[in-house]
């Protein structure tokens, strides 16, 4: 079965840019989503095919995927982006189905 | 307003079941894909089953299949998960979600619910 790996945990200031990875086997052929979820909120799509934003979502969050390794960055990080972000790929590979990462704790110091 | 309402959530004793309702309202439902997504309490997001517009194409988890069944109900704007045979580890939020689609295999899941709660206790 086809696994996303994701750091538990990314700290940045605020004004700095966070990078969060997603680590798959050969993502860079597949489509990655990125969402954002807040406590005690229902998940929000961030990025979705790679790279594209939905509208209303800040341009200072962009998404990039190559080789084993898809990153969600967010530039001028504000308090308000403090949550968990979670990718997701659909896997056909074996039997079809939706993947996510385990998720990645943002926190701005 | 693009809006999906879930419910049909509680408590329920292992072995038991559930249906979970979704009611979408301002959008063309039957041109959408649409999914469950759960999260237990303090975990992470875990897809549970999509199906495609048209109920053409059904996919599961491993962890529900056999035990939960997706549906949807065009005319009615409504998307339903009949849960059977319940265990504990079944005990989660769960969220009824758009695809930005009508195939699961593209975009992302673009709408989201505010989520049901289902406990799964003796």
């Amino acid at each position: 079965s086809y696994v996303l790996t994701q750091p538990p945990s990314v700290s940045v200031a605020p004004g700095q840019t966070a990078r969060i990875t997603c680590g798959g086997n050969n993502i860079g052929s597949k489509s990655v989503h990125w969402y954002q979820q807040k406590p005690g909120q229902a998940p929000v799509l961030v990025v979705y095919d790679d790279s594209d934003r939905p509208s209303g979502i800040p341009e200072r969050f962009s998404g990039s995927n190559s080789g084993n390794t898809a990153t969600l960055t967010i530039s001028r990080v504000e308090a308000g982006d403090e949550a968990d972000y979670y990718c997701q790929v659909w896997d056909s590979s074996s039997d079809h189905r939706k993947v996510f990462g385990g998720g990645t704790k943002l926190t701005v110091l | 307003e693009v809006q999906l309402v879930e419910s049909g959530g509680g408590l329920v004793k292992p072995g038991g079941s559930l249906r979970l309702s979704c009611a979408a309202s301002g959008f063309t439902f039957s041109s959408y894909s649409m999914n469950w997504v759960r999260q237990a309490p303090g975990k992470g997001l875990e897809w549970v089953s999509s199906i495609s517009s048209s109920s053409s194409y059904i996919y599961y988890a491993d962890s529900v299949k056999g035990r939960f069944t997706i549906s949807r109900d065009n005319a009615k704007n409504s998307l339903y998960l009949q849960m059977n045979s319940l265990r504990a580890e079944d005990t989660a939020v769960y969220y009824c979600a758009r695809d930005g689609s009508n195939r699961p295999d593209t975009d992302g899941m673009d709408v989201w619910g505010q989520g049901t709660t289902v406990t799964v206790s003796s």
